[in-house]
């Protein structure tokens, strides 16, 4: 199946510092991404959807301006945390979508990356 | 709205019996209905999926999954489960843009 790559899966950085968090598609091709975050014991909570090219969809509740999406390529979409505090501590994880050709099967099916766990001090 | 729900946290089940992970939905239109499964920090890994065609799934790792239109439910089942199938599975639905996850079921299977 496609591979999702999601770089790093564990950072710890100091309280105000940003961290970056990249998430490739490797063998396909992925028009749109999304960004989710995990609590504990809890299920995914959609933050935002990247589309190549354009900017980023931000789900009611998140802030754009410390959740910051560039999805520059079909390949490539990074969340760069800004400013990270402890409540920013949590499972990130992105998806990319494949976009299927003209193969219905592969349609409609969110890869996801192996995650990134970020804690700030 | 779409949704799914799941209305087991947690499902055990012994080594080598069948299990079965429970999925009802509630979308309008066409439902297209997937599962995932995710084991200990890590991401989601795809299971199945039904878009149209046969009410019954078959999937990765031995999964399979039965629609039903009448019972909105999209069950997930295995006939014989095994230690390594222990994990948190999640139900999802699309919407206009992307996937409605459930909450979640944990499956451990004892050996």
């Amino acid at each position: 199946g496609a591979v999702v790559s999601q770089h790093p899966s564990w950072v710890i950085c100091k309280s105000g510092t940003s961290v970056k968090i990249e998430c490739r598609s490797l063998d396909f091709q992925a028009t749109t991404m999304f960004w989710y975050r995990q609590f504990p014991k809890q299920s995914l909570m959609l933050m935002a959807t990247s589309n190549e090219g354009s900017k980023a969809t931000y789900e009611q509740g998140v802030e754009k301006d410390k959740f910051l999406i560039n999805h520059a390529s079909l390949t490539l979409s990074t969340l760069t945390v800004t400013s990270a505090h402890p409540e920013d501590s949590s499972f990130y994880i992105c998806s990319a979508r494949d976009w299927g050709g003209t193969d219905f099967r592969a349609k409609n099916i969110q890869y996801f990356g192996a995650g990134t766990r970020l804690s700030v001090l | 709205a779409q949704s799914v729900a799941q209305p087991e946290d947690q499902v055990n089940v012994a080594e080598g019996n069948p299990l079965t992970v429970k999925c009802t939905y509630s979308v309008s239109g066409n439902p297209y209905l997937f599962w995932y499964v995710q084991y200990p920090n890590r991401g989601l890994q795809f299971l199945l999926k039904y878009i149209t065609g046969d009410n019954l799934v078959k999937g990765s790792y031995g999964f399979e999954a039965e629609f039903n239109k009448s019972q909105t439910s999209f069950h997930l089942k295995k006939p014989s489960a095994l230690v390594s199938d222990s994990a948190l599975y999640f139900c999802a639905c699309t919407g206009a843009n992307n996937l409605f996850f459930g909450t979640g079921t944990r499956l451990t299977v004892i050996p």
